[in-house]
């Protein structure tokens, strides 16, 4: 089945621990993006990568990390999370860049 | 669980009615446009998209209108269903920015009473 998996679905960590969320998907899809959602905010992209060892920054990049070593794999690495950190995050991939974005079941993270 | 969308607007239908949810955008070089679908607990799901060229495009039980003079979107679900509860994202991806990122409005919630 074609799909978007991230990890974990739930998290709730300390202020100032390290922390990764794993995306990966199986659809060689070139271009890969994260997102978080807030209550009245939408969402907003964090960073994306249009293929392996390219990425670049989106509207909110503060805060966090990414990676593309291998085409399927964009973990969003959190170094050391604050309390507005907080939020639903999103793991999206497409094609290629521009086409329509097939989104990951989201992950919960609390920082407390 | 989340709390996604606590201040959204909110659409009430009865069930087997057609439902229409709007869109306004504000960048006249968006080109491509995609309707998303996100149930609780889950990820936002592709329902339907439109380019530029088309003012209208048809799914299974869905209809994306285009209106670019005006720079608006609309949804139709026709003979909505329960299962269409859920809240609507309109995006868009404009050709004036080069990493063509989707934009994604605030989200309507469709909610079907039985």
């Amino acid at each position: 089945e074609a799909q978007v998996t991230q990890n974990p679905r739930y998290l709730i960590t300390v202020t100032g621990k390290k922390l990764t969320v794993t995306c990966s998907q199986n659809m060689n899809h070139e271009y890969m993006s994260w997102y978080r959602q807030d209550p009245g905010l939408g969402l907003r992209q964090i960073y994306y990568s249009m293929n392996v060892e390219v990425t670049d920054k989106g509207d909110v990049p503060e805060g966090y990390k990414v990676s593309r070593k291998e085409k399927r794999n964009f973990p969003l690495i959190l170094e050391s999370p604050s309390p507005n950190q907080t939020s639903l995050y999103f793991c999206a991939s497409s094609g290629r860049v521009g086409e329509k974005l097939f989104f990951g079941s989201g992950t919960q993270l609390s920082v407390l | 669980g989340e709390s996604v969308g606590l201040h959204l607007p909110t659409l009430s239908v009865q069930e087997g009615d057609n439902s229409i949810i709007n869109c306004a955008y504000s960048n006249s070089a968006s080109d491509y446009f995609i309707w998303y679908k996100q149930e609780s607990g889950k990820g936002p799901q592709f329902i339907i998209d439109i380019r530029s060229n088309m003012d209208k495009r048809q799914g299974q039980r869905v209809t994306v209108l285009l209106n670019k003079t005006v720079k608006h979107l609309s949804l139709q679900i026709a003979a909505t269903q329960p299962g269409d509860s859920a809240v609507y994202f309109c995006a868009e991806i404009s050709m004036d920015t080069g990493r063509r990122a989707l934009t994604f409005g605030s989200g309507t919630r469709l909610q079907v009473q039985p």
